[in-house]
């Protein structure tokens, strides 16, 4: 599986945008590319998904250029309970192997 | 949204005792499941791999008999621990597909912290 590399941590403040980078300089043509969030002590959570351009949810964006070779995810208007872990994994078939994420951390 | 829960949520035992972690998928059926293991400040390591009517797979440097795991319904995988010593100890995590989400939507349970004296 394709290896990820983002950075260790981000600080920020409430209410900015957030953009996470990823690379992921080995992916495959069906690999997509999907970020989890993880608080302490929980299990990760299923944030976005997707496989090239742009896709949005109610609570990211992820923007993927056209070489697929990175991807960013964009956190609009942070507050605190959006501190924590935030891994970028490249999906193929069923398996995700997960890389050592951006731990985030929002201030007041 | 799809619920997958553990339990225990946490358990401590004494040296060389089994412990076992159950996994269940509470609204949908899950033929494939997946146990990771999460040691403080690091990332999650994924362990094996759980299918219903089969023996799982392991991933390299895992011992299978030393986590042996059983997946004898699409509900319910169990993940037991055998022979647990200190270094066993972790914060140990399953997911599971559901049919017709995304190709890299699992859904995680709130994972299982084993303490082992």
């Amino acid at each position: 599986l394709a290896k990820t590399t983002q950075p260790i941590s981000m600080d920020s403040y409430e209410g900015q945008e957030v953009n996470i980078t990823c690379s992921h300089n080995n992916i495959a043509t069906n690999d997509y590319i999907t970020w989890y969030q993880q608080f302490p002590s929980q299990g990760p959570r299923f944030i976005i998904q997707g496989y090239k351009t742009k896709v949005t949810n109610e609570v990211a964006s992820l923007f993927i250029p056209a070489d697929r070779k990175s991807s960013t995810l964009s956190l609009p208007r942070v507050s605190l309970s959006d501190t924590a872990v935030y891994y970028c994994l490249v999906a193929r078939g069923g398996k995700l192997i997960f890389g050592q994420g951006t731990e985030l951390s929002v201030k007041p | 949204g799809a619920v997958v829960s553990q339990h225990p949520s946490r358990v401590i035992c004494k040296s060389g005792t089994s412990v076992k972690i159950e996994c269940r998928s509470l609204d949908f059926q899950a033929t494939t499941m997946f146990w990771y293991r999460q040691f403080p400040k690091q990332s999650l390591m994924l362990m094996a791999t759980s299918n219903e009517g089969s023996k799982a797979t392991y991933e390299q440097g895992v011992e299978k008999d030393k986590f042996l795991i059983n997946h004898a319904s699409l509900t319910l995988s169990t993940l037991t621990v055998t022979s647990a010593h200190p270094e066993d100890s972790s914060f140990y995590i399953c997911s599971a597909r559901r049919e017709g989400a995304n190709t890299g939507e699992l859904f995680f349970g709130e994972g299982s912290r084993l303490t082992v004296l």
